[in-house]
């Protein structure tokens, strides 16, 4: 199974870009890169997800490298609001189904 | 509507209760999911139905037993459950179950074992 490799926190000011990497070393050629908000008390929301390169949606991007071993969310411009867990998911091809695996997550805190 | 619902929102039982937990999604997902998620870690998958039937079941005891009586309910009816089960319980769903799937998760229901 790949497993990710995320920071355990990070701090932010508003209006700052926020980067976030997580290491996914031994990544399989058809596995996709997921990443998930969540807030306390709620389930995770998704943010963006890739293949390779560079995937631009309207609230993050996400950068990954040839090698496809890491990856990086990068959320322009945080606020208050952006405080959460940030999960980075590799998928799993799993027979007679998909296995979804979450890293540790990334606790961003956002400061005024 | 991209909503999943579920239901109760907070549960509290003895050990030798038994209780049912509800999901409901009407996207026309054919993938549902409960997850486990303790406080401070991420969620840990359960199980798993794809088209109606069972497809993983991460070697959950068998104090939980899911159920998918159709394609947009799930079920997840809970017996003789120990304090360490404690835990928000959520459910999921996903177009077709493949890998890359966008999932969808509901609120989660908070259960406690007493």
């Amino acid at each position: 199974l790949a497993k990710t490799t995320q920071p355990i926190s990070m701090d932010s000011y508003e209006g700052q870009e926020v980067n976030i990497t997580c290491s996914h070393n031994n990544i399989a050629t058809n596995d996709y890169i997921t990443w998930y908000q969540q807030f306390p008390s709620q389930g995770p929301r998704f943010i963006i997800q890739g293949y390779k390169t560079k995937v631009t949606n309207e609230v993050a991007s996400l950068f990954i490298p040839a090698d496809r071993k890491s990856s990086t969310l990068s959320l322009p411009r945080v606020s208050l609001s952006d405080t959460a867990v940030y999960y980075c998911l590799v998928g799993d091809s799993y027979t007679g189904g998909f296995k979804t695996i979450f890293g540790a997550g990334t606790r961003l805190f956002v400061k005024a | 509507d991209t909503e999943v619902t579920q239901t109760p929102k907070h549960l509290v039982m003895g050990m030798t209760n038994k209780k049912s937990l509800k999901c409901e999604q009407h996207m026309g997902h054919r993938a549902m999911y409960w997850y486990k998620q303790k406080a401070k870690k991420p969620p840990e998958l359960m199980f798993v139905y794809s088209y109606e039937k069972l497809s993983i079941n991460e070697s959950v005891p068998s104090r939980f037993s899911p159920e998918c009586p159709n394609s947009s309910l799930l079920n997840l009816h809970l017996h003789a459950l120990q304090p360490e089960d404690s835990a928000l319980y959520l459910c999921a769903s996903s177009q077709g179950g493949l890998a890359g799937d966008e999932q969808y998760f509901g609120p989660g229901t908070r259960l406690t074992v007493t």
